[in-house]
């Protein structure tokens, strides 16, 4: 079967670095999504990967090995508004999206 | 520009009621979806469009039946509400269907069976 494995919670300090792991086992691969979802609202794109390496956007960062079937979301000088779930979510070989069930990051002062 | 709209909002149903959930998108966008989203579970597709007057199954059809009669609406229906039915409805939409395949999400239907 398809799976995606995410911590179900991190938590973390204000001003601080923090990494998200992703891990899955799809049928296939064409890409892999990081959407963030506040609560209570909707999930909101955050990046895409479909060749290894770092892809770096202002403070967030997306890393993927496809061969070792990892993916990670690095958030620096981490923010209050920072608090929201991170959903990581791979497309694999027919083109759907395999999603995993969200990592809650909670930010402390 | 509104995005994805998602009407209603909040509903509460008892065993047995039939409704409508409605999501419009002003982006012409050929692709949309619905989807639920229960607690420690990833979000879960029901049903699908690749175009207007098109629908396809996805993971968990079944007590769900859709349209797509004009490209820019996608309804779900439930003919006959469960307490299993009970959930989040997010509706998506993308211009495509394969490669970076951005999803615009609605704000979300919660919906409660009694």
């Amino acid at each position: 079967g398809q799976n995606i494995d995410q911590p179900t919670e991190m938590t973390a300090t204000e001003g601080a670095i923090v990494q998200i792991n992703c891990t899955y086992q799809t049928s296939g691969f064409n890409g892999l999504f990081w959407y963030q979802q506040h609560a209570g609202e909707a999930p909101t794109f955050l990046s895409y990967n479909v060749l290894d390496g770092l892809e770096e956007k202002g403070r967030f960062s997306s890393f993927l090995s496809r061969s070792k079937g990892y993916s990670y979301l690095l958030l620096k000088e981490l923010q209050m508004k920072d608090s929201a779930s991170y959903l990581c979510a791979v497309l694999d070989s027919n083109y759907q999206l395999i999603w995993g069930a969200g990592t809650k990051l909670i930010i402390k002062p | 520009n509104a995005g994805v709209t998602q009407t209603p909002k909040f509903r509460v149903l008892k065993t047995g009621q039939s409704m409508t959930l409605l999501c419009a998108q002003d982006m012409n966008h050929e692709y949309m979806y619905w989807y639920r989203q229960d607690p420690g579970m990833g979000l879960r597709l029901i049903h699908y469009s690749v175009g207007e007057g098109t629908t396809a199954k996805g993971e968990v059809p079944d007590g769900y039946n859709v349209s797509r009669l004009k490209k820019q609406n996608f309804l779900l229906g439930l003919e006959s509400a469960a307490p299993s039915q009970t959930s989040v409805y997010f509706c998506a939409s993308s211009l495509k269907g394969s490669g970076a395949n951005v999803l615009t999400f609605g704000a979300g239907s919660r919906l409660t069976v009694l």
